[in-house]
């Protein structure tokens, strides 16, 4: 089956940096996905790493090991407005999204 | 471009009750996903289209619950009867690449 594991809740001030953590564990493997979502809201996409390395697009970055099963999304220069749930999710064999239960990033002024 | 869509938004029915959800995917967009997050917890996966053809409903909790998409266009999630346990939002999402899932606004759903 697939598995991933987060960080349930983040604190970080305001213009610091924050980095969430993602393991994984899965059958098969096309890929780690971020996900937003604030409080009501829908998931809305960050990110996706299919190969190793880091990505960045503006304030935020993702990173991938596939040899570690890891990843993570870096968050810069935090806003107020960055204050919601991040999710990491896999894309297995099946080609759907498997999620992780979400990191609650508060962002403090 | 519109966005998926879900309707309703809100849905309160009593224990036993059928409810119907609808979910309208991105126009041209052959992959639908059904999820729910139950109580704040994660992302749970219930069913993947292709098309019309359920391409993967390992995630279905029971057979009280059933999908379909007519035509290979939009698809509704049936539950019934209703039980306690099925509260939550469900989300729909649709995608045209392995990529990016565009997600709906979502369906709360309070079975009391």
């Amino acid at each position: 089956g697939q598995s991933l594991e987060q960080p349930s809740e983040v604190t970080a001030v305001e213009g610091a940096i924050v980095q969430i953590n993602c393991t994984y564990q899965t059958s098969g493997f096309y890929g780690l996905s971020w996900y937003q979502q604030h409080d009501g809201g829908a998931p809305t996409f960050l990110s996706y790493n299919a190969l190793d390395g880091l990505e960045e697009t503006g304030r935020f970055s993702s990173f991938l090991s596939r040899s570690d099963s890891y990843g993570y999304l870096l968050l810069q220069e935090l806003q107020m407005k960055d204050s919601a749930s991040y999710f990491c999710a896999v894309r297995d064999g099946r080609r759907a999204l498997t999620f992780g239960s979400g990191t609650r990033l508060q962002v403090q002024p | 471009e519109a966005g998926v869509t879900q309707f309703p938004s809100h849905s309160v029915i009593e224990k036993g009750q059928t409810v119907t959800l609808r979910c309208d995917p991105i126009s041209g967009h052959d992959n639908l996903y059904w999820y729910r997050r139950v109580m704040g917890k994660e992302i749970k996966f219930l069913l993947h289209f292709v098309k019309e053809s359920k391409q993967d409903e390992s995630g279905m909790p029971n057979n009280r619950f059933l999908a379909e998409r007519t035509g290979g266009t939009y698809s509704t999630l049936k539950v019934q009867p209703a039980e306690l346990e099925d509260s939550g939002v469900y989300f729909c999402a649709s995608s045209h690449s392995n990529t990016e899932a565009f997600f709906g606004q979502g369906t709360r759903l309070t079975v009391v």
